[in-house]
């Protein structure tokens, strides 16, 4: 089952703007959009927009997602040295029925 | 409060099983969609199960046939027997909650349990 596509790092400094992509198909990052999920070294992942920009209670405003075609984007604006995480996409696929995963970008706050 | 709490993970051999468990307070699971994701070591997450509605289940193709999810709804408590066990289900596996299948995103994650696979 082929999972999604993102970059594997990108590197930005405090207070800078980083814009992570998310690569599906029709099936699934075209369907209804994605979800994208933060993790901390050692922790669970932690789910930050759904259905491409729906915040769960309690995530920051600087915390934005997107979608054109069969792409989906998470912008974090304002990065802050807590912002360092790996970040993962996920998507519904309406095919499979089931998630499918990206394989992570590991984000650097310089 | 919600809390998910996963046990049942240790060292196993190749070929043995193990059932995880799931334990849940603060949301009734067979009113949600509860899924089992795993992270094997320095890697990202991978799907491996799904249950909905309390009955509807589904497989990544890498587990299908060797694992089994289900739920008893007295214990509030979500499971994953393992059978067949390879090196490559070594991870950390992490059970976490939908409210909406494939919708609202997976809101709630334990604090994951390690499988580790090995002779």
């Amino acid at each position: 089952q082929a999972g999604l596509t993102q970059p594997p790092s990108v590197s930005k400094g405090v207070g800078q703007t980083a814009t992570l992509t998310c690569t599906g198909n029709s099936n699934n990052v075209g369907y209804q959009g994605a979800a994208w999920l933060q993790q901390h070294q050692g922790l669970p992942p932690k789910l930050l927009s759904y259905r491409n920009n729906n915040r769960p209670s309690g995530i920051s405003e600087r915390v934005s997602a997107s979608r054109s075609g069969n792409i989906a984007s998470l912008t974090i604006a304002g990065l802050q040295p807590e912002d360092e995480a790996d970040y993962y996409c996920s998507a519904w696929d309406s095919s499979l029925s089931i998630w499918v995963f990206g394989g992570g970008t590991k984000l650097t706050v310089l | 409060e919600v809390q998910m709490v996963e046990s049942g993970g240790g060292l196993i051999q190749p070929g043995g099983s193990l059932r995880l468990s799931c334990a849940v307070s603060g949301f009734t699971v067979s009113s949600n969609a509860m899924s089992w994701v795993r992270q094997a070591p320095g890697k990202g997450l991978e799907y491996v199960s799904l249950m909905y509605f309390g009955e509807h289940t589904n497989y990544a193709d890498s587990v299908k046939g060797r694992f089994t999810i289900s739920i008893d709804s007295s214990k509030n408590t979500l499971y994953l027997q393992m059978n067949s066990l390879r090196a490559e289900d070594t991870a950390v596996y992490y059970c976490a909650r939908e409210s909406v299948v494939g919708i609202s995103g997976m809101d709630y994650w334990g604090q994951g349990t390690l499988v580790t696979v090995s002779a």
